[in-house]
Parts: structure tokens; sequence; C-alpha cells
């Protein structure tokens, strides 16, 4: 079974128009996070998130949004896209309160925006 | 600012040596740093965890070093194979729960 898994895998869209990647674990952990990895291959925190605080890494544009309907999913958002959103999204899970304890990673959402 | 180094340029290495990748950083202080591996269209896999307090760190074939006087880990992959080709991230923590921040990672590549 898949612990952490996300949809679609593939989104091809234009310019100024909204879309949503979903992502869900099932590691029963209470931090989940959305990151970024560019054409460079860097690898770069959008949102930490768990049921008692949402942190947003401040260079996140606020077309972005994370909305999470329980503890097992957290979606993200984004608004009138633009080219340079275009680049592959990783959702994450840890247990938070747990030091050191290692992310899970999805296998990724290729975004393309044309 | 915080700034991790790793060497982003590929790493040849023959089937059977030992690979070492650097991780450096600044301006940290991590009570610890993890180590991950990343291969073509998924997601990054966790490896091994290394304490400030913790000289060194083994998991098979694979070896971890941390050096907070020199603000550097090594990564060590002995026995080399080409299954192990692949990117190698780092992420040293301070803690807390907002995430990781990695390094660009180093992509090794095994050659038979």
């Amino acid at each position: 079974d898949t612990a952490v898994s996300q949809t679609p895998k593939y989104l091809v869209t234009q310019m100024g128009n909204d879309k949503s990647i979903k992502c869900e674990q099932n590691l029963g952990h209470d931090t989940m996070y959305w990151y970024k990895q560019d054409s460079k291959k860097f690898l770069k925190i959008m949102f930490s998130y768990n049921n008692k605080e949402l942190i947003i890494n401040e260079t996140v544009p606020n077309r972005f949004s994370p909305k999470s309907p329980d503890k097992a999913h957290l979606n993200l958002h984004i608004n009138s896209l633009e080219l340079g959103d275009s680049a592959v999204y990783f959702c994450a899970s840890s247990q938070g309160d747990r030091e050191g304890s290692p992310l899970h990673f999805g296998n990724g959402t290729r975004l393309t925006v044309t | 600012s915080q700034k991790i180094e790793q060497n982003s340029e590929a790493l040849n290495i023959q089937e059977g040596k030992t690979a070492t990748l650097t991780c450096n950083y600044t301006n940290y202080s991590p009570a610890y740093l993890q180590w991950y591996r990343q291969d073509p269209g998924r997601g990054p896999v966790f490896l091994l965890l290394i304490r400030e307090n913790e000289k060194e760190k083994r998991k098979e074939r694979l070896k971890v070093t941390f050096d907070t006087t020199l603000k550097q880990s090594l990564f060590h992959i002995t026995a080399s194979q080409p299954a192990d080709s692949a990117t190698y991230l780092c992420a040293p923590r301070t803690g807390g729960a907002d995430g990781l921040t990695f390094g660009k990672g180093t992509h090794l590549i095994i050659q038979p």
C-alpha cells in the first residue's frame, strides 16, 4: 500500500487557471507538508501543517493555499496559475512531535503551465 | 542566512569502490541531520539520521559522519553498485515542525 499518495501524477494547464493537487497519507502521521522541486532539482518547503498550526514559507505566493479536510489529507489549491509555477510538487508527512521523525514523500505531481 | 552546500555536480564512481558525498552547512546549529535518496520521477526516501552527539552512524553499506565543528556531514556508500545511482540529499534540522530544508543534492553515478 502506498503510504503517501498524490493525484494527479501529471497536470497540464493554461495560465490563469485554478487547479488542485490532492494528497493522502495512511501512516497516521500528524504533520503534512508541501514541497516544490524546480527545474534545477532544488526541493523547497512551501507549507507544513498539523492540526495545530499552519506554517507558511514566506516566499510562497498567496495564490497557493493548503486545505486539510482531515489529518490524513492535505490538498494544494493554486489560483491564477503562472508559467513560473511549472515544477514538480511533492507532498510529505511525518510524526511532527517526534524529533527526528523522517519525512515520507509521495511520488510527486508534475505541473506544466502553458 | 542558513545555507546547505552539496556537490551538486554528478559524482562518477566505479562499481565496488566507496562513494563519499559531502554536505556542508553554514549559519546552522542542527540538532540532527538526515540523508535521503531520490530516484528520477520519485519522491525522496529517508535513509539515515545522525544526531549532533553522534560522530558516526551505520546501516548496512551506508555510513554517515557528523562533525559539528567543521559543520559537515559525510555520507559513504561502500562496495558501491550501479543500483546505488541516484541523487542524495542532506537535510540539517534544528528541530520544530516546520519542515526540513534540503541541500540541492549530489547526483551519484556508479559505473559498472
